[in-house]
């Protein structure tokens, strides 16, 4: 089965600061990666996705990068705010076969904004 | 429309008792699914359904069983509590199935499990 792997851990970053988080994955036939945002206490919120057609995607503060033939997908966020502070999962999933709509996950990235 | 309600909030088992978390969503989503959370461990897949009458099994279904009788509904029961089952639960669905391409998770609020 599929298996994704999230890097770092823990991300501390100053206001204003980018933060990159990093995630790889081993089915290469995964089409779909969302990224979740959770903060303390309340439930995984998605935040952007992206699937295997488009290698990067933008909202706002807010991009994904996809590279198929390597694997493996980043978040980037800019402009870093303290509200960004949470955790920060990736997932992979195929689009359709036995697996549909099966969402793995990664082990998340604690993200901390230091006014 | 409420989403996707789950509940109880939290509960306090003794090993060996059973109990059914509930799970109800109102957005006529075909795909439904329960996870577990766990420090350091992400969520992680214990049970799926792809619509009202499949279900299937995750990454971790042992001591968990799942019914789906309705489109809305997506109880899952814990048979024989564990202190290994200690953990947050969440439920989720998403839209109906369109040209078999999944979008985004709407998850419950989550079930904080405590077996003592």
């Amino acid at each position: 089965g599929e298996n994704v792997e999230q890097h770092p851990s823990t991300l501390s970053v100053q206001e204003g600061d980018s933060a990159v988080i990093k995630c790889t994955y081993s089915d290469s036939a995964s089409n779909y990666f969302p990224w979740y945002k959770q903060e303390l206490g309340k439930r995984p919120q998605l935040i952007i996705d992206i699937r295997s057609n488009v290698g990067e995607k933008k909202d706002q503060r807010i991009a994904v990068t996809l590279n198929k033939t390597a694997k493996h997908f980043s978040l980037h966020i800019t402009e870093t705010q303290p509200e960004d502070s949470a955790v920060y999962f990736c997932a992979a999933s195929q689009g359709g076969g036995t697996s549909y709509g099966k969402l793995t996950f990664g082990q998340g990235t604690i993200l901390t904004v230091h006014p | 429309n409420a989403g996707v309600t789950q509940t109880p909030k939290f509960q306090v088992l003794k090993t060996g008792q059973s109990m059914t978390l509930q799970c109800a969503q109102d957005m006529n989503h075909e795909y439904m699914s329960w996870y577990r959370q766990d420090p350091g461990m992400g969520l992680r897949l214990i049970h799926y359904s792809v619509g009202a009458g499949i279900t299937d099994q995750g990454e971790v279904p042992n001591g968990y069983n799942v019914s789906r009788s309705t489109t809305e509904d997506f109880p899952l029961r814990l048979l024989s509590a564990a202190p290994s089952q200690t953990s947050v639960y969440f439920c989720a669905s998403t839209f109906p199935i369109q040209d078999l391409e999944i979008y985004g998770y709407t998850f419950g609020s989550g079930t904080r499990l405590t077996v003592v």
